[in-house]
């Protein structure tokens, strides 16, 4: 069975500091693989999609991901972090290809802490 | 803008109580989903639905059943509320084909005591 983890569980991170998220999945087969993001209180917002193809794919608000398929992982990384990014960040991967995009397996979530 | 509205925002239950969780989406997507989120944990899917009045199992979906009564309402429904059922519950939408969105309400938080 699929799954995903995210090793760390909070992270740290001054404002205008890079940003490194893991993410490791175990998936038979050509995964797709998702990063969202959870503001408080609110519901989950897609930042990017990995689709087989290119394997550092671009998102919004400055964030990018790499795939591994070597390392099974899918790394997210901000140039420069915003206190605006303080958040739940959640990847996830696609269990089913043939059209039901909506059912994921997520990992635990990696809670974003900004600090001046 | 797409839009997944779920009520309530919160709900306080009684064990043992029936506890319904509504989903509305203005969409136009077909498929619709059930996730619970608890502390420390990702989301994990409960129920789904491809179709009006027709609902899927998901990777829990033990004490849980689903409705889906039309194309744009999907409700989760507890026929007796459990102390372990204390969670966020999030809504999903997404139209059928491989590389479309997902897109999520902004979930209901259920305390059941």
């Amino acid at each position: 069975a699929q799954s995903v983890t995210q090793p760390d569980a909070r992270v740290t991170v001054s404002e205008g500091a890079s940003l490194q998220l893991r993410c490791k999945y175990s998936y038979f087969g050509t995964p797709y693989l998702f990063w969202y993001v959870q503001y408080p209180r609110q519901g989950l917002q897609l930042l990017l999609k990995y689709y087989p193809g290119d394997p550092v794919v671009q998102g919004v608000n400055g964030f990018e991901a790499e795939f591994s398929k070597s390392n099974s992982s899918f790394h997210l990384r901000k140039a420069s972090v915003h206190w605006s990014d303080w958040a739940v960040y959640f990847c996830a991967v696609s269990m089913d290809t043939g059209g039901l995009s909506g059912k994921l397996t997520f990992g635990e979530g990696t809670q974003v802490t900004v600090i001046s | 803008e797409a839009a997944v509205t779920q009520s309530p925002r919160s709900k306080v239950a009684v064990t043992g109580g029936k506890v319904t969780l509504s989903c509305h989406q203005t969409n136009n997507h077909d498929y619709m989903y059930w996730y619970r989120q608890d502390t420390g944990h990702g989301l994990r899917l409960i129920h789904y639905s491809y179709v009006a009045d027709s609902t899927e199992k998901g990777d829990i979906p033990d004490g849980y059943k689903a409705s889906r009564p039309s194309q744009e309402n999907f409700s989760l429904i507890l026929e007796l509320a459990s102390l372990s059922q204390t969670a966020v519950y999030f809504c999903a939408s997404s139209d059928r084909g491989e590389n479309t969105e997902v897109f999520f309400g902004k979930g209901t938080r259920l305390t059941v005591v």
